[in-house]
Formats: C-alpha cells, structure tokens, sequence
C-alpha cells in the first residue's frame, strides 16, 4: 500500500497565485486532515474531513479551501497565495478521528510564495 | 484538547535507553495520550498512544502515571535512526481535531 502520498513535494508561487494541493490514500480512511508546519514550530491544524462530503476547519483555516468528494482524496486549495502561507504541509488520514486510532502522515509539500 | 509540556530538547547515548516525559495536568478522563515523531524532513510518524494502561510495541513503550497527569515515552534501546522531535498530544475520544506542540528533539550520541 501506498499509505498517504502528497503532491508536489516542492512548489514555488508568486504572490496572488492559485495552486491546489494533492493528498490521497489508499486505506479507505474515512478522516483526513491537512497540517502546516512553520520553521521551528508543531503541526497547526488548517481543515480536516470525516468523510467524504463533510468538511470542517482547525485552528487556521484562513486562506484556505478544502472539499472531499471521495473517500481516497482530500484537496488543499489556495485561491490567491500570500508569504505568509509559506510552509511545509502535511495530510494525515485515520480510520476514525477520534483518539482511539493513530495519523498516518504523508510525507509533505514544501510550499514558497515569493 | 488540551495542552501538553515537554523539554524543548534531550539527548542519548546510542544503545542506552531513553526516557521522555509528558505533563498534561488538565487531561480529562476521555483523553488518549497520543506520540508521534518526525524525522528531519519527514512527515510525522505515529509512535505508541494510550488511555490510562502502559502501552508496549515494537516502536516504544509508554508508561501512564496512576493520576494520568503525566506519561513517559520509553525508547529501550536509542539507535541514530531515533534522533527526531517527539511530540506528546492530547486526543479526546469524540474530537476530530489534533494539537501538536513543539515536542522534544531527541539527540542520539554515537
């Protein structure tokens, strides 16, 4: 199994630009979340979804837009990047949100807008 | 969920084990006790989680203070490949959201 995978893992935006972020797994997970993680800091949450049609925010939603349409794909729009969401960013999924299970992590989009 | 305090960095001696502590003094009775690491420029990894029993597997063990205001992740045995940030998280059972801190930075001494 694949696990989580994220695309791309590098990106370069100009500032007002638009880009989607890919996330997917393979494990029929019904809870997907998506991270960013600013240098020297822990994961802060941005949206997360328990399944698929259903979506909420996290601590910073500002800036983004998610949607899930299927079980297996979960992505993180930017409608007009600025500087400040230069970060790496990390989709996790789980059987269950709740805290009885573990994340599986992808392994991240590192994302500058310059 | 609430909120958890670990030492900002701690090192091993490779071989040796490696013991790092959690305080979570306002955990509430439906709170797991979640750990992952992250590896440099990796995405984070799940490590052990628990309730209110010491928990073992092939990764760590993680040993739950009788109040659960407290718990240690074990390493029995810290290899170079265990040098990463470990981070201790608060996780209610009916919660869909997940607060990571800045965890601890484990430095593994050859």
């Amino acid at each position: 199994n694949a696990g989580v995978t994220q695309t791309p893992k590098f990106q370069v935006l100009k500032t007002g630009q638009s880009m989607t972020l890919q996330c997917a797994q393979d494990m029929n997970h019904e809870y997907m979340s998506w991270y960013r993680q600013d240098p020297g800091m822990g994961l802060r949450l941005i949206h997360y979804s328990v399944g698929a049609g259903i979506t909420d925010q996290g601590e910073v939603p500002n800036g983004y837009n998610v949607s899930r349409s299927t079980t297996e794909d979960f992505p993180l729009r930017l409608l007009s990047a600025a500087p400040s969401q230069t970060s790496v960013y990390f989709c996790a999924s789980s059987y269950s949100g709740q805290g009885i299970v573990g994340y599986t992590f992808g392994s991240g989009t590192r994302l500058t807008v310059v | 969920d609430a909120k958890t305090t670990q030492p900002n960095s701690m090192e091993s001696n490779e071989e040796e084990p490696v013991h790092l502590p959690c305080n979570h003094s306002t955990i509430s009775g439906t709170d797991y006790i979640h750990w992952y690491r992250q590896l440099p420029s990796q995405g984070p990894e799940y490590v052990i989680h628990g309730l209110t029993s010491n928990v073992n597997n092939r990764m760590a063990s993680l040993a739950i203070a009788e109040d659960r205001k407290s718990s240690t992740l074990i390493l029995h045995r810290a290899t170079l490949r265990d040098a990463a940030v470990y981070y201790c998280i608060l996780r209610d059972y009916s919660g869909n959201q997940f607060y990571f801190g800045t965890g601890t930075s484990l430095t593994v001494i050859p």
